[in-house]
């Protein structure tokens, strides 16, 4: 099946400091991607929606600012989390849809746990 | 490695009718489980979550169901509505999110 992949695993960082996540399908082309995160004993919830060449959709009370999203090609999309805040902390996970096929697939990555100190 | 099965992979009801859609997880050793809804093209809305300790959840016309020991979750919605078709994903978490295969629901009017 296809295969996407999340870079880093984990990654533990200083408050203020700004992370890049990266998301990739391995062997199929997406041309949309999905951002989510989940906060310790809550649900997994849509964070964006990244289209490949187009801005992303942000979902209400996601700030676009802080989360850039950038899906330069059909294989890539990156979520850069901008002053990173001990309330960040969380575990994002990307999801890459099949560009062709109509089989609406989404392929989720392995997720990203994050850690603000 | 946890892998996590759902059955059916399609389903079609009439309008007005119960269902149940089912999951197993092969290992017991879980944070929570939880069920989503996919629509084409669009991203995952997440319906319920049932943390390992509890049994089941309730929202509107969902019950969920966790029985841990067996590896295995339901989600039952009661008086079907064309506007719930949609594929329905259950995903287990422990140290990374685990998705089921998905089960595709047609509910016609």
């Amino acid at each position: 099946g296809a295969v996407v992949s999340q870079h880093p695993s984990r990654v533990i960082c200083k408050s203020g400091t700004s992370v890049k996540i990266e998301c990739r399908s391995l062997d199929f082309q997406a041309t949309t991607m999905f951002w989510y995160r989940q906060f310790p004993k809550q649900s997994l919830m849509l964070m964006a929606t990244s289209n490949e060449g187009s801005k992303a959709t942000y979902e209400q009370g996601v700030e676009k600012d802080k989360f850039l999203i950038n899906h330069a090609s059909l294989t890539l999309s990156t979520l850069t989390v901008t002053s990173a805040h001990p309330e960040d902390s969380s575990f994002y996970i990307c999801s890459a849809e099949e560009a062709q096929g109509g089989t609406d697939t989404q392929y989720f990555g392995p997720g990203t746990r994050l850690t603000v100190l | 490695k946890q892998e996590v099965t759902q059955i059916p992979a399609a389903l079609s009801v009439p309008e007005g009718e119960n269902l149940v859609l089912n999951c197993s997880f092969t290992d017991s050793a879980i944070y929570n489980l939880q069920w989503f809804r996919q629509d084409p093209g669009k991203g995952l809305t997440s319906l319920l979550l049932i943390q390992s300790s509890q049994r089941e959840q309730t929202s509107g016309r969902l019950n969920a169901s966790l029985d841990k020991s067996s590896g295995r979750s339901t989600l039952y919605i009661a008086a079907s509505q064309p506007g719930d078709s949609a594929t329905y994903l259950c995903a287990a978490t422990g140290n990374q999110f685990y998705f089921g295969t998905g089960t595709s629901l047609t509910v016609i009017p």
